[in-house]
């Protein structure tokens, strides 16, 4: 079974809306992160956390807010969607840096 | 500038063929992991592999600190390799940086 789950698989959104992407992990891991990937091109960082109630801002912020009530949730909120956040979007955790990520099977997202 | 490269961006090969994947990078690292994208979405953790070489199945990583460099090395490439192979360098922030993958296509 996957140990790390998003949801929804799949979303269309209206510019202007909020949006709020799920992810549960039961790997008992302490950090979790949301990448973004853009068709053709590798993943970016938007926000971590190492430990619940905490998040940490990634290379590309800007536009997104996280929350993490719990060391297996973390979920990432799109306030104001805008057509540039089109986007599939992946939920990762890991036990440590310097060690193996698991990754969820990815969001995509479609702003209108 | 990007701070990992992948190369090449695609390639097409014969099944049974090998396939050579190359990541480059620019800054210090404290590992270097491969994916595989399955078409569809996906990634699935190949290596974790911070220095010298490992093996599974069919596939080998290489990874050259001094060099900067990391390969992937398919041997007798089957059709179901097909997808898009991701390096990517955990920084000494534990950041991820990756490439821009590599897509792979096995004809039968």
């Amino acid at each position: 079974e996957a140990a790390v789950t998003q949801s929804p698989r799949s979303k269309v959104a209206v510019t202007g809306g909020k949006v709020t992407l799920s992810c549960h992990q039961t790997n008992n891991h302490d950090y979790m992160y949301w990448y973004r990937q853009d068709t053709g091109h590798g993943l970016r960082l938007i926000h971590y956390s190492y430990v619940a109630d905490s998040t940490e801002k990634g290379d590309i912020p800007d536009g997104y807010k996280a929350s993490r009530p719990s060391q297996e949730n973390f979920s990432l909120i799109l306030e104001l969607a805008s057509l540039s956040q089109t986007a599939v979007y992946f939920c990762a955790s890991s036990a440590r840096p310097n060690s193996d990520y698991t990754f969820g099977s990815g969001t995509r997202l479609l702003v209108i | 500038g990007q701070q990992v490269q992948q190369s090449p961006a695609s390639l097409v090969l014969q099944e049974g063929e090998n396939a050579e994947l190359q990541c480059n990078f620019s800054t210090s690292l404290n590992s270097m992991q491969w994916f595989y994208q399955r078409p569809g979405g996906s990634l699935v953790s190949l290596f974790y592999n911070p220095s010298g070489t490992k093996h599974s199945g069919r596939l080998t990583s290489t990874t050259v600190i001094k060099e900067r460099r990391s390969s992937l090395h398919i041997s007798s490439s089957q059709t179901t390799d097909s997808g898009t192979y991701l390096c990517a360098l955990e920084n000494n922030q534990g950041k991820l940086i990756f490439g821009q993958g590599t897509k792979l296509s096995i004809k039968p």
